[in-house]
């Protein structure tokens, strides 16, 4: 089968960095993205790792390590904005569009 | 209007009742995909289309119907709904099934059964 985990809560303080992980079991992988996803938002696209290592935007960073089915999302300098959802998701197909999704990790920043 | 648009933004129907869902893509996209996101469960892929083909349909209920007419529209039927299907339902596009790992979602349609 095909899964993936995270952390459900997360909580930290603005100013603060903080990784969000992702641990994942799939048939075939394709690569790892990262979503964000405000109450009562639509998903929204943060950053995808097909290859190993740290990719880097802005003051999100998305980490991949294949041999270790394993990544991370790194946020940096938080913002009260940034408290949202935030779901890790496995291509598993090249070619069907096949996005399997984690359950998503819950970011509250405090003042 | 740009990016993906889904109306309505809400629903409520009764178990009897037949439905639509309309999504449409003002990027240019290929692919166009239907998410059911219910509370404290990961979103779980529904179909795929691509260039207005089904290429992915993930053990739905026959209860749920789509339709692609073209690439930049997408349809979700509803008909004798089941109250755990009540949920909130995303449609998604991308550029192409291969670049499905940036996707870009519409608001979503909050369904409530009765």
């Amino acid at each position: 089968g095909q899964s993936l985990e995270q952390p459900s809560e997360v909580t930290a303080v603005e100013g603060a960095i903080v990784q969000i992980n992702c641990t994942y079991q799939t048939s075939g992988f394709y690569g790892l993205s990262w979503y964000q996803q405000h109450d009562g938002g639509a998903p929204t696209f943060l950053s995808y790792n097909a290859l190993d290592g740290l990719e880097e935007t802005g003051r999100f960073s998305s980490f991949l390590s294949r041999s270790d089915s394993y990544g991370y999302l790194l946020l940096q300098e938080l913002q009260m904005k940034d408290s949202a959802s935030y779901f890790c998701a496995v291509m598993g197909s090249g070619n069907t569009g096949k996005l399997i999704f984690g359950q998503g990790t819950t970011l509250q920043v405090k003042p | 209007e740009t990016g993906v648009t889904q109306t309505p933004r809400h629903l409520v129907m009764g178990m009897t009742n037949k439905k639509s869902l309309k999504c449409e893509q003002h990027l240019g996209h290929n692919a166009m995909y239907w998410y059911k996101q219910s509370a404290k469960k990961p979103l779980e892929l529904m179909f795929v289309y691509s260039l207005e083909e089904r290429v992915e349909n993930n053990s739905v209920p026959s209860r749920f119907s789509p339709e692609c007419p073209n690439s930049s529209h997408l349809f979700l039927h509803l008909h004798t709904l089941q109250p755990e299907d009540s949920a909130l339902y995303l449609c998604a596009s991308s550029q192409a099934t291969a670049s499905s790992y940036e996707q870009y979602f519409g608001p979503g349609t909050r369904l409530t059964v009765t």
